[in-house]
């Protein structure tokens, strides 16, 4: 079945240090979206991608989405303490409306 | 959050029993769905639903059953809870370009 996986599943930055997480699949997706879940909260959709190679930005977060369909990125810069939390892509493909979720990305940020 | 609320929050039960969790929305809308979330494997997606009386099954459906007998109402069915069923539990909506909404969750501990 799909597979996405993302990098790294934990990063601790200082406040004011840019952060990256890559998001990779293993088939070819409709669009992927972006969420992200503060301790002990539940997943919030951020943004969705379709097109290829298509980069939008929400204040001081890019995301991007890959020529080919298969991966992507969402780069937080000057992190700030309200960007803790896990960062999730999730692909969508098939019927339904179905997502598959990446295993997250872990955000600490300290001052 | 979009009208979408799960019940219980939490719940903690015996090996063995059957267990039914609750998720209700208030927006008609017609794709519903059941992930559960553990460490390490980021959100699974259980069972979803498509309309009422349409349900099919996601990549960890074992041990799982849902029913979907109003468009407002999604019920998931442990039929003998084990402790690997221990988890956090999401219900969520599809909401087309602004991607899933989720429940608050429901914690449930299998002891």
């Amino acid at each position: 079945g799909q597979q996405v996986m993302q990098i790294p599943q934990y990063q601790h930055v200082q406040e004011g240090e840019d952060f990256t997480t890559y998001c990779n699949s293993s088939t070819t997706l409709s669009n992927i979206q972006w969420y992200k879940q503060r301790p002990g909260g539940h997943p919030v959709f951020l943004i969705q991608l379709v097109k290829s190679g298509e980069v939008k930005k929400q204040k001081r977060l890019t995301f991007q989405f890959g020529e080919a369909k298969k991966n992507s990125s969402l780069h937080i810069t000057a992190t700030q303490t309200t960007d803790v939390g896990t960062y999730f892509c999730a692909g969508l493909t098939g019927t339904a409306s179905k997502l598959t979720f990446g295993t997250g990305t872990r955000l600490q940020v300290t001052l | 959050d979009a009208g979408i609320t799960q019940s219980p929050r939490h719940k903690v039960t015996e090996t063995g029993t059957p267990v039914t969790l609750r998720c209700h929305q208030t927006e008609n809308h017609r794709y519903m769905y059941w992930y559960r979330q553990d460490p390490g494997h980021g959100l699974r997606l259980i069972h979803y639903s498509y309309g009422v009386k349409d349900t099919d099954k996601g990549e960890v459906s074992d041990g799982y059953s849902v029913s979907r007998s109003k468009t407002e109402d999604f019920l998931l069915t442990l039929e003998s809870a084990t402790s690997s069923q221990t988890s956090v539990y999401f219900c969520a909506i599809s909401r087309t370009e602004h991607g899933y909404t989720f429940g608050s969750g429901t914690r449930l501990t299998v002891v």
